[in-house]
């Protein structure tokens, strides 16, 4: 079976600070790993993906993921948060299996 | 080029009454799911199908139905509502392999 566990349900950061959002998971075989992004009212939008290539994924709006097998981490980061980076975060496994999502990470940015 | 189209984005039921949220994709994968998300618990998969003629159940199937006749469409049926099935629902393709959820705008139900 697979989970993800988020750390965290809610991070708040200062505009223009480092953006540090942490999921560690579990997995029997190889994972593909999900960061998806979830503006208030709107559907959820993909981040970035781990497919067992690069371990160092880059993402859309500046964000980025390292995958460490020895840590079965997947950890999001961004050097400088902007205020349109509000929103919750969610990181998912999967492998030949559907995704499964962990509980979320709700990031506040204060100006 | 929609993606996947949820309809309809709102509705309040009242316990006991039944409906079917419908999803319709113009992309043509063959993997669709449906998740029901909950404040502070996430995504929760209640049904999913691999192709036209196949689903199966996930995590939370209780108290739904699904079916998939053609591979653009995924209802999901509600047949006897409940309060404990309030909560935003969404519905997502993929392609195969490696391919990432692509996910529709999601409905919003109430049930009173």
């Amino acid at each position: 079976a697979q989970s993800v566990t988020q750390l965290g349900s809610h991070v708040s950061v200062s505009e223009g600070a480092l953006v540090l959002l942490r999921c560690n998971y579990s997995s029997s075989v190889p994972p593909y790993l999900f960061w998806y992004v979830q503006y208030p009212n709107q559907g959820l939008q993909l981040l970035l993906k781990y497919t067992s290539a690069a371990t160092l994924v880059k993402g859309i709006n500046g964000f980025e993921a390292e995958f460490k097998k020895s840590e079965t981490s997947f950890h999001l980061t961004k050097p400088s948060a902007h205020m349109s980076d509000a929103a919750e975060y969610f990181c998912a496994v999967s492998r030949n299996t559907p995704l499964v999502f962990g509980k979320g990470t709700r990031l506040s940015v204060i100006a | 080029n929609a993606g996947v189209t949820q309809t309809p984005k709102f509705r309040i039921l009242k316990i006991g009454q039944s409906m079917t949220l419908q999803c319709a994709q113009d992309m043509n994968h063959n993997y669709m799911y449906w998740y029901r998300q909950d404040p502070g618990m996430g995504l929760k998969l209640i049904y999913y199908s691999v192709g036209a003629g196949i689903t199966d159940k996930g995590e939370v199937p209780n108290g739904y139905n699904v079916s998939r006749s053609t591979t653009e469409d995924f209802p999901l049926r509600l047949e006897l509502a409940a309060p404990s099935q309030t909560s935003v629902y969404f519905c997502a393709i993929r392609g195969g392999g490696d391919s990432p959820l692509h996910f529709g705008n999601g409905t919003r139900l109430t049930v009173t």
